[in-house]
């Protein structure tokens, strides 16, 4: 059974400076990969995903995640985070269409002025 | 599209009450997938449902939950009855059921058992 772990529940860093947020996944076989946010009181939406071909992946936000096989990680990265990119953010495994979505535990990146 | 629509907002019950979560998906997707989030335990899913068939419900918590699907559209989450150790947000997400293609959630419920 495939499983994520991210080990960062919380990540303070200060405005304009970069970010790179955990996320480890487990499995034996190919898996698709994403990073979602959640911003206070909302629901999840998606910042990216990789499913095949170039393992650097750009998504929304400035944000960019890149797919390490040999390592088995899936990192998210930004150069210079803004305060309003102060959430919680998801990483995410699915097998296949017909199969669950795994979430891993969440990362609170909190951005001080 | 107006996205996966979920009602109510905000539910605050006693316990012992009966709860019922709706769902309303993104048209043209037929996989379905309800959450619970709480501080604890973080996002865990609950149960999904593909083209209306229940896949796997392992993580339904006991008895007390079930969730339908009455239509490609539609889908309830019950709640009977309702225990103080349910208040939670409850997320609903649907997909088109294809290969690589993400979940995209509704806003949630904040469910409050007294």
């Amino acid at each position: 059974a495939q499983s994520v772990t991210q080990l960062d529940s919380q990540v303070p860093v200060f405005e304009e400076a970069p970010v790179e947020l955990r996320c480890n996944y487990s499995s034996s076989v190919s898996v698709y990969l994403f990073w979602y946010v959640q911003y206070p009181n909302q629901g999840l939406q998606l910042l990216l995903k990789y499913l095949s071909g170039s393992t650097l992946v750009k998504g929304i936000n400035g944000f960019e995640a890149e797919f390490n096989k040999s390592q088995t990680s899936f990192h998210l990265r930004k150069p210079s985070v803004h305060i309003s990119d102060t959430a919680e953010y998801f990483c995410a495994v699915t097998l296949s269409s017909a199969s669950k979505i795994i979430f891993g535990s969440g990362t609170r990146l909190s951005i001080r002025p | 599209d107006a996205g996966v629509i979920q009602s109510p907002r905000h539910e605050v019950t006693e316990m012992g009450q009966e709860v019922t979560l709706r769902c309303k998906l993104i048209s043209g997707h037929n996989s379905l997938f309800w959450y619970r989030q709480t501080m604890m335990r973080g996002l865990e899913l609950l149960i999904y449902f593909n083209n209306n068939v229940p896949i796997d419900d392992s993580g339904m918590p006991e008895d007390r939950f079930s969730a339908k699907m009455p239509n490609a559209s539609f889908s309830t989450l019950k709640i009977q009855p309702s225990e103080p150790r349910d208040s939670a947000v409850y997320f609903c997400a649907s997909s088109r059921g294809v290969d690589g293609t993400e979940a995209f959630f509704g806003q949630g419920t904040r469910l409050t058992v007294v």
